[in-house]
């Protein structure tokens, strides 16, 4: 079974353009995860969809938005890119989101802000 | 508020020797709890989970964690460390009503000296 996909894996933009991650679960799952790791603030939770659903959100600016297609694959969008965006964005699957689930993560997207 | 502390950020124990890492949650009802993996350049991989049953749960790799309602911990232990387990290691906590979303601590950086 393949696992959780992201592409693209690294990405460099400038301040001010805007960007779009993709994220492709495990097949069968339903529900995607999204966060982001910096070192300084660590893992942060930014938003959950199920069955194309924003069932969740963190506390991140509506700079950072997403969707989820009819397939479950997921993307994030981030306007207006900042220089505070440089982070390793990751994004996990599982099979519906419930807590006791087990949650699989993916390799993450480095993005890199100029 | 939700919140998951690892008091230790940098680790080194020999390899060969026992390892015990330590997470404080702090959640109002009952807690699932997680430990992750992650290896430079990737994603997390779970290493276990508790969300109720037995307060000793076994995981991948050798590694076992016991959940103590009293102290509000969660600490990750295996009783010999090989040069492979060099990684950081993240605790996190997530809850009934939370679906997906998980709070991560800051991670413990474990390194192995031969």
């Amino acid at each position: 079974k393949a696992g959780v996909t992201q592409t693209p894996r690294y990405l460099i933009k400038t301040r001010g353009q805007q960007v779009t991650l993709s994220c492709s679960p495990i097949s069968g799952h339903r529900s995607v995860s999204w966060y982001q790791q910096t070192p300084g603030q660590g893992l942060q939770f930014l938003f959950e969809y199920f069955s194309e659903t924003q069932r969740n959100k963190g506390n991140f600016p509506g700079r950072f938005s997403g969707r989820q297609f009819s397939n479950s694959r997921s993307e994030m969008n981030v306007s207006t890119l900042e220089l505070g965006d440089s982070a390793l964005y990751l994004c996990a699957s599982s099979f519906t989101g419930r807590p006791e689930e087990s949650q699989y993560f993916g390799p993450g997207t480095r993005l890199l802000v100029l | 508020a939700q919140s998951v502390t690892q008091p230790d950020i940098h680790i080194t124990v020999s390899e060969g020797a026992s390892l015990e890492l330590r997470c404080n949650y702090s959640y109002g009802a009952t807690p699932y709890l997680f430990w992750y993996v992650q290896s430079p350049g990737q994603g997390l991989q779970l290493l276990l989970k508790y969300f109720s049953g037995d307060t000793l749960v076994q995981g991948i790799k050798g590694f076992e964690a016991e959940f103590k309602r009293s102290q509000s911990s969660f600490n990750l232990r295996k009783p010999s460390v090989h040069w492979s387990d060099a990684a950081e290691y993240f605790c996190a906590v997530g809850g009934w009503n939370q679906g997906g979303k998980l709070i991560f601590g800051q991670g413990t950086e474990l390194s192995v000296k031969p």
